[in-house]
């Protein structure tokens, strides 16, 4: 059980273009999903908080006009990143809470690769 | 703000010895949770221990077990009888117990080679 998905894997895009990564909870209902930044051999840095239907609450530094997130549902968020460039390109792995069971325990996604060419 | 520091960037052990990661962590709170997060090379984070604040005695989870010093800000972790399948990058965190958010704060992260 407690089973967090993302899709894609990873990507490829073109410097300027958007690209949308997603966050599933598979088999439970997520209070929150959090989603993190991690670049080659570093830790995991935190960008934002979501909560289900309210706005996602971004860490300091975070540009919320260019990672635009949205909880939408108790099973799914998504990470938006618009107008991508190089610098952009990073690890992104989502994690999610479980309502109401170990609220205290965050489930990881496989994470999402992204490059920007 | 709530720190926490992994002073080892690497470690290294012999397959089938033992060999204990550091963790120290700077908090106000009293109550708060402590975690380590093991990440192979998937980069799939895997929960391997987890430590509540307010628990004296140290939890284990069969060949991993933790060092909690509460009063020094500790929290190292032990794994014993070392697998080839433990080599990954150790993470240790940290969570308060206040507000809905349930951040974790992680350490800069312990990369841990198993030699046969």
């Amino acid at each position: 059980g407690a089973v967090v998905s993302q899709h894609p894997s990873w990507v490829i895009c073109k410097s300027g273009t958007s690209v949308k990564i997603e966050c599933r909870s598979l088999d439970f209902q997520a209070t929150t999903m959090f989603w993190y930044r991690q670049f080659p051999k570093q830790s995991l840095m935190l960008m934002a908080t979501s909560n289900e239907g309210s706005k996602a609450t971004y860490e300091q530094g975070v540009e919320k006009d260019k990672f635009l997130i949205n909880h939408a549902s108790l099973t799914l968020s998504t990470l938006t990143v618009t107008s991508a460039h190089p610098e952009d390109s990073s690890f992104y792995i989502c994690s999610a809470t479980d309502r109401g069971h170990r609220r205290d325990e965050q489930y990881f996604g496989p994470g999402t690769r992204l490059t920007v060419t | 703000a709530q720190t926490v520091t992994q002073s080892q960037p690497e470690m290294s052990v012999q397959e089938a010895e033992t060999v204990t990661l550091s963790c120290t962590y700077d908090t106000s709170e009293s109550d708060y949770y402590l975690f380590w997060y093991k990440q192979p090379p998937s980069r799939q984070m895997i929960l391997v221990i987890r430590q509540e604040a307010y628990k004296q005695q140290n939890a284990t989870e069969n060949r991993f077990s933790v060092n909690f010093q509460k009063a020094a800000k500790s929290f190292s972790l032990k794994i014993s009888d070392s697998q080839l399948g433990d080599a990954a990058m150790y993470f240790c965190a940290y969570r308060g117990s206040g507000g809905s958010n349930y951040k974790l704060t992680f350490g800069k992260g312990t990369l841990l080679t198993v030699n046969p």
